[in-house]
């Protein structure tokens, strides 16, 4: 059972132009909600994370934002650069959801120079 | 401070024989998990290590299994290879059990023929 969804699943942007990236879950036992991004060849890399006690949290260019009745969280990517082409997973975890990470099907970004 | 380290980075094996992946985490992280990322499943939790207990297993078959070592290295086996075990192999670590910061490693990539 897919816990997580994530959309869209491909996004090309414009170079400065802003990435949006959705993600939506089902358990409600889930409280941190980490976004990882990928490069070809390597492993996930912590970008920002959020816990439900807060609506949106920025570092930099990067902008989660929750919005808890929904059971929604979005990535927002400021000013997209060349870059941040690589992929992107949204994940959530728990203490009362067995506490591992699970998470979305990943964005392939593709920001155009 | 060093990154969390897996060992090998690539593997080829043959059908029906079995594997060892390694995984260093970051000094001073107790807490050790694994996850299998393939193009059709995408990111998948196998288990969690901390303080050399299996605290979490996902819905992979009895064929994987890990364990942990004192100084919270990390091992983790699949026997009877079968030819969709071909993935990328992914070691995270963090602090304290899951549900806060967790960083990769590179990964393993597994290949089996």
């Amino acid at each position: 059972q897919q816990q997580v969804k994530q959309s869209p699943q491909s996004l090309i942007v414009q170079k400065g132009g802003i990435s949006i990236i959705n993600c939506a879950y089902e358990n409600t036992a889930f409280d941190y909600f980490p976004w990882y991004q990928q490069f070809p060849g390597k492993g996930p890399a912590l970008l920002i994370a959020i816990r439900p006690d807060v609506s949106e949290k920025k570092e930099g260019r990067f902008t989660i934002s929750f919005n808890k009745s929904a059971k929604q969280f979005s990535l927002h990517i400021m000013d997209s650069q060349p870059g941040d082409s690589a992929t992107y997973f949204c994940a959530a975890s728990g203490l009362r959801a067995g506490n591992m990470l699970t998470f979305g099907g990943g964005t392939r970004l593709m920001v155009k120079p | 401070k060093a990154g969390v380290t897996q060992t090998p980075r690539y593997l080829i094996k043959t059908r029906g024989q079995q594997v060892t992946l390694s995984c260093s985490p970051i000094s001073g992280h107790r807490s050790v998990s694994w996850y299998q990322q393939t193009p059709g499943q995408g990111l998948q939790f196998l288990f969690e290590y901390f303080s050399e207990t299996q605290r979490n297993k996902g819905n992979f078959p009895g064929r994987f299994s890990g364990r942990q070592f004192s100084n919270s290295r990390s091992e983790m086996n699949v026997s009877t290879l079968e030819l969709g075990d071909s993935a990328l192999y992914l070691c995270a670590s963090s602090l304290k059990l899951m549900n806060t910061e967790a960083f990769f490693g590179q990964g393993t990539r597994l290949t089996v023929v």
